[in-house]
């Protein structure tokens, strides 16, 4: 099955530093990766839709600026934290939907990030 | 109203019972459903896709009624291993990414 890695799966930072976040699609290619956010006993919501080789899309009420991503090739998506601060920990998962019959245009979900600013 | 509601449980059960659980979603413009299960500290995992004529997969066994907005997930002969939180979720259609994801319904299966 496709598989998708994320790279670190553990990071603690300290306040107002940045952390960047890897999303590869390991055996497949994915023009479309997502973000999402869970923080603990809440259901994943969806932080931005990020497209190979243009600008991502924001959910309502997720800062641009602060999140930053990039989408420079057809297997890795970037989540950049800028400035993080304590309510940014949480558990950040990405996602990639494959394109091709053989991925089925799935969401294939990788094994998260926790993250924890002190 | 939120848009994926679910009991947060926990369900426990011993091993062996049969377990039910139920979703319901708020837009009607909903285009396809899924149950995920999450374990603790991990990242959802599909684990079926729900379809009106209803699917099984070996124990476990969804059903979808679009006119009630209504999903549910059976579980048969409950293993220790089914321990897991199930995701009900709802694709609104349009991209891939319209994926709307329920808080989750803990299941605890004990020996």
């Amino acid at each position: 099955g496709a598989v998708v890695s994320q790279h670190p799966s553990r990071v603690i930072c300290k306040s107002g530093t940045s952390v960047k976040i890897e999303c590869r699609s390991l055996d497949f290619q994915a023009t479309t990766m997502f973000w999402y956010r869970q923080f603990p006993k809440q259901s994943l919501m969806l932080m931005a839709t990020s497209n190979e080789g243009s600008k991502a899309t924001y959910e309502q009420g997720v800062e641009k600026d602060k999140f930053l991503i990039n989408h420079a090739s057809l297997t890795l998506s970037t989540l950049t934290v800028t400035s993080a601060h304590p309510e940014d920990s949480s558990f950040y998962i990405c996602s990639a939907v494959g394109t091709s019959a053989s991925t089925s245009y799935e969401q294939y979900f990788g094994p998260g990030t926790r993250l924890t600013v002190t | 109203r939120k848009e994926v509601e679910q009991d947060p449980g926990p369900f426990n059960v011993p091993e062996g019972a049969t377990v039910a659980f139920n979703c319901t979603y708020s837009n009607s413009a909903s285009q396809s459903f899924f149950w995920y299960r999450q374990d603790c500290r991990k990242e959802p995992k599909l684990l079926m896709s729900v379809y009106s004529s209803g699917n099984e997969d070996g124990r476990f066994t969804a059903q979808l009624n679009r006119a009630s907005q209504y999903i549910s997930l059976l579980i048969r002969d409950s293993k220790l291993s089914d321990s897991a939180t199930y995701l009900c979720v709802v694709n609104l259609g349009g991209s891939q990414g319209n994926l709307i994801f329920g808080k989750g319904t803990k299941l605890s299966v004990k020996p």
